[in-house]
């Protein structure tokens, strides 16, 4: 099987770079995913690395270490819209969908 | 594009009874996939459908739950019957195959009294 563990809750300040933390293990492993969910929205989908290294897309930028079955996705220039919880997922162990791990709730002060 | 279509958005009923989602993918996704999301929780997949065949329904509670998806391209997520512990949000998402990131519905919020 697949378990995937990130924080439950980070807090920033707007107009800052905050990082969300996801280890996975799994067997198999063919990528690491990130979504972005407001409450009471669908999953959005933000980043995929299936190689390691830096990923970037605008404001967020995903990283992957196949070694350390690590990754992260940062955000920079925090905006009080990007408070929302954040999900790593995982496609491997023999299934062909995606394993997501509970989510990070991303909180923005002014 | 036009997005996942779910219906309906939200469905309060008692236990026992039965319940059925609905879900239209984008036009030309072959993958749909149907997630369970309880409170607090990542999403959980139930069931993934390759055009109109079953790939993985390894997680699917098949005693009360199932799953359908005619000519592979609307589907129907069916709960019969119904627990309290069934309540959550069911997403529908679609994909041009697996290997791509996902498009999810807005989802179903279930509630099960």
């Amino acid at each position: 099987g697949q378990s995937l563990e990130q924080p439950s809750e980070v807090t920033a300040v707007e107009g800052a770079i905050v990082q969300i933390n996801c280890t996975y293990q799994t067997s198999g492993f063919y990528g690491l995913s990130w979504y972005q969910q407001h409450d009471g929205g669908a999953p959005t989908f933000l980043s995929y690395n299936a190689l390691d290294g830096l990923e970037e897309t605008g404001r967020f930028s995903s990283f992957l270490s196949r070694s350390d079955s690590y990754g992260y996705l940062l955000l920079q220039e925090l905006q009080m819209k990007d408070s929302a919880s954040y999900f790593c997922a995982v496609k491997g162990g023999g299934a062909d969908g995606l394993t997501f791990g509970k989510g990070t709730h991303l909180i923005i002060q002014p | 594009e036009a997005g996942v279509a779910q219906s309906p958005r939200y469905k309060i009923i008692e236990k026992r009874q039965s319940v059925a989602f609905w879900c239209n993918p984008i036009s030309g996704h072959a993958t749909l996939y149907w997630y369970q999301q309880i409170l607090g929780q990542g999403p959980k997949l139930l069931i993934q459908f390759q055009n109109n065949g079953v790939v993985d329904d390894s997680q699917l509670p098949k005693d009360r739950f199932s799953a359908e998806r005619l000519k592979g391209v609307d589907s129907t997520l069916k709960i019969q019957p119904a627990k309290l512990e069934d309540s959550a949000v069911y997403l529908c998402a679609s994909s041009i195959d697996s290997h791509y990131g996902y498009t999810f519905g807005s989802g179903t919020r279930l509630t099960v009294v």
